[in-house]
């Protein structure tokens, strides 16, 4: 167990609708970082929050939004969703936006239909 | 764009054999490699890091790097059938921001 936790397990939307997912970070940790990872991949690098800001993003659209709050836990929202967007959402947490050792979540596996 | 590529597998071995996984990254200017494991419908698990040229031995698993060769590779001694998994090498991006690059992954099975 590492200690970092997210919400909610799995989730079913439709096409079109919004998704918030939540990720608690491992204790003194205050780096979060957000992946997809679809089925038979590896995880996809969204972006990262480093004291609540966002501090590097990868080739995902802008309806992919974040935030982290003082207490380091983060969320992930999704507007618009597409079918593509089917897959295993991870969070990590590092200690430092400098540490690249990262430590997932057990992860929320969101189906879109 | 920027990859790391591996071999998808299945790469099967019998117990106490040495399991041999390998990774090839395209950024010359990656500075830290890693290697996670993933267990099937499970996320994924830091085993190993690695930072400079050479081995880096723990327990069972020693890390290989090369950055002259973009070669990383990962030795798993004494395999035993709970090391089956799919395990994922992983690069930062070289040019200084937070992003870290995923292989699509090995998955390995040990025979018992």
């Amino acid at each position: 167990e590492t200690g970092v936790t997210q919400s909610p397990t799995h989730l079913i939307k439709t096409r079109g609708q919004q998704v918030t997912l939540r990720c608690s970070s491992q204790s003194g940790h205050n780096t979060v970082s957000w992946y997809q990872q679809a089925l038979g991949q590896g995880p996809q690098f969204i972006f990262q929050y480093y004291r609540e800001e966002e501090n590097g993003r990868g080739n995902f659209p802008p309806r992919f939004s974040g935030l982290q709050f003082p207490n380091y836990s983060s969320e992930l929202n999704v507007n618009a969703l597409e079918l593509d967007d089917s897959a295993l959402y991870l969070c990590a947490s590092s200690l430092g936006a400098f540490s690249y050792e990262q430590y997932f979540g057990p992860g929320t596996r969101l189906t879109v239909t | 764009q920027k990859e790391v590529e591996q071999n998808s597998g299945p790469l099967s071995v019998p117990e106490g054999a040495i399991a041999s996984l390998n990774c090839t990254y395209s950024d010359r200017g990656s500075q830290s490699f890693f290697w996670y494991r993933q267990y099937s419908g499970k996320s994924p698990e830091l085993i190993m890091s690695i930072y400079s040229n050479g081995d880096k031995e723990d327990g069972r698993f020693t890390a290989q790097l090369n950055k002259a060769s973009q070669y990383v590779s990962l030795l798993i001694r004494d395999s035993q059938p709970s090391d089956s998994a799919t395990y994922l090498c992983a690069v930062t991006d070289g040019t200084g921001g937070f992003k870290t690059i995923f292989g699509a992954g090995t998955r390995l099975f040990v025979k018992a």
